[in-house]
């Protein structure tokens, strides 16, 4: 169980938008804590898509964008193409009375119809 | 550009200490830039950070993991290193090493190596 909730899976076509959400808690994303984002291709690590709540690191295309509201946060996804299915996993920051650790949320697969 | 590179041993037996080391290449890993972090994945599941280090000696791990984790830094080999004990087939993972020029996120990762807890 993770810590940060996202769907399982979501789909579209070619140059479609898609949103990936993932909903966290008052001890994470809702104590202000920033979300990140990191995008895993088929058998390889993950890497850094958006930090920071909505930037993109270096080489990272405009298609990716991301915005944060209270205990949530979103991926979007535009102009979908083949290359971008992956899985995309988000991660924040959760501090309680059981300490402080970097949690992830449980990933998203995004096929590309 | 900093790049990571996970070693050792892909199968560990039950109640041992698995241990890997991550050499750290086109930077020091003495400059005092990035948080060395070590992450895993069980097969078809997500991500769950381990615990991370830096060359300050600051040090944390992961609660759920209680007290069987030890992250190390080698400043002379420019590598550091995670020590788990007292595994199970629950640990047989995917580890990554990871670099975070942030306190918050990771930037850089590792391919990954497999590791099996198995007799």
């Amino acid at each position: 169980q993770s810590v940060l909730t996202q769907p399982p899976s979501v789909s579209g076509a070619p140059g479609q938008r898609v949103t990936i959400s993932c909903t966290g808690s008052s001890s994470n994303i809702g104590a202000g804590y920033d979300v990140h984002w990191y995008q895993q291709l088929p058998g390889t690590a993950p890497k850094l898509l958006i930090y920071g709540n909505n930037n993109r690191p270096s080489g990272v295309p405009d298609r990716f964008s991301a915005s944060k509201s209270g205990t949530s946060a979103s991926l979007a996804i535009t102009g979908l193409q083949a290359e971008d299915e992956a899985d995309f996993y988000c991660q924040s920051y959760d501090s309680s009375l059981s300490g402080s650790i970097w949690v992830f949320g449980g990933g998203t697969k995004l096929t590309v119809l | 550009q900093v790049q990571l590179q996970e070693s050792g041993p892909g199968l560990v037996k039950p109640s041992q200490t698995l241990s890997l080391t991550c050499t750290v290449s086109g930077g020091s890993i003495s400059s005092g830039s990035y948080y060395w972090s070590w992450i895993r994945q069980a097969a078809g599941k997500g991500l769950e950070w381990i615990g991370r280090i830096h060359t300050s000696g600051s040090t944390s791990n992961n609660p759920s993991l209680k007290s069987r984790v030890t992250i190390s830094v080698d400043m002379s080999k420019n590598q550091f290193s995670l020590k788990l004990s007292s595994v199970t087939a629950a640990d047989t993972a995917v580890y990554y090493c990871v670099a975070g020029y942030s306190y918050w996120y990771f930037d850089l990762w590792g391919r990954g190596t497999l590791v099996t807890v198995s007799p």
